[in-house]
C-alpha cells in the first residue's frame, strides 16, 4: 500500500509565480482532503471533496488559490499568483468513507517557500 | 477567536515520567473530538472520542472526553524517547474539522 502520494515534496519560488502540488489518494479512498499546516495558524483545512465534488471550500484563503479533482486518483491545489505568506506545509489526506476525520490517512506534505 | 485551545504549549519531560495533554473547545453542533500524533511527518491517528466519560485506551495512551466542561485529556504513562512529537487535538462540528496548535512533547532520555 503506497498511501497518499504528494509531488513535489518541497517547492521553493518566487512571489508571483504559480504554484500546483499534486496529490494521489489512496485506492479506493472516495473522500480527499487538503491541509495548510503553519507555525502561527496550525493545521488548517482548506478544501475536502467526496466522490471528485468539492463539499466545503470554505477554508481556502483566497481567490489565489483553486482546487481541482478531475478524477478519482487526483488532485491539485494551485496557488496563483503565490505570496510569501502561502509559505506552509500543505498536506493531502484521503479516506474511504465520506469525511469521517478519524479515518483521514495523510501524505507527507509539500514545503512550499515562497520568497 | 481559536475554537480550539491546547496546552501547554510545549513539554519536556524525562523517560518514564507521566504526561497529561490538555483540549479545550468552543463549538456548536459537536460531532467528536479527534487526537492525533505528528512527529516529522504527516499527522497520524490516535484516537476518536464522541462521548463523555468513556475512556480510550491504547497501549501507555488514554483519552477521555467531557462534554459538559468541553475538553478532553489525552495522558501518557512510562513515557518513551519515542514519544516526543506534537500532539494535535482537533473537533469536528457540523461538517467542518478544526485543529488546535498542538503541545509539543519532548522526552528526555
Amino acid at each position: 500500500d503506497a498511501g497518499v502520494i504528494q509531488s513535489p515534496r518541497h517547492e521553493v519560488t518566487e512571489m508571483g509565480q504559480e504554484v500546483t502540488l499534486r496529490c494521489k489518494p489512496i485506492s479506493g479512498h472516495n473522500s480527499l482532503f487538503w491541509y495548510r499546516q503553519t507555525m502561527m495558524r496550525g493545521l488548517e483545512l482548506l478544501i475536502y471533496f467526496n466522490n471528485n465534488v468539492p463539499i466545503d471550500d470554505s477554508g481556502m484563503p483566497e481567490d489565489r488559490f483553486s482546487a481541482k479533482m478531475p478524477n478519482a486518483s487526483f488532485s491539485t491545489l494551485k496557488i496563483q499568483p503565490s505570496e510569501p505568506r502561502d509559505s506552509a506545509v500543505y498536506f493531502c489526506a484521503s479516506s474511504p468513507s465520506s469525511g469521517r476525520p478519524n479515518e483521514q490517512f495523510f501524505g507527507p506534505g509539500t514545503r512550499l517557500t515562497v520568497l | 477567536e481559536d475554537k480550539v485551545v491546547q496546552s501547554p504549549l510545549s513539554l519536556v519531560v524525562h523517560e518514564g515520567d507521566t504526561v497529561t495533554l490538555n483540549c479545550s473547545y468552543e463549538v456548536t453542533n459537536f460531532r467528536s473530538l479527534l487526537w492525533y500524533k505528528q512527529e516529522k511527518k504527516a499527522p497520524t491517528f490516535l484516537f476518536m472520542l464522541t462521548s463523555s466519560g468513556i475512556e480510550k485506551k491504547s497501549g501507555r495512551l488514554s483519552s477521555i472526553l467531557d462534554k459538559k466542561e468541553l475538553f478532553s485529556i489525552l495522558n501518557i504513562t512510562a513515557t518513551q524517547t519515542g514519544d516526543s512529537a506534537v500532539y494535535l487535538c482537533a473537533v469536528e462540528w457540523g461538517d467542518k474539522i478544526i485543529f488546535g496548535k498542538g503541545t509539543r512533547l519532548h522526552i528526555l532520555p
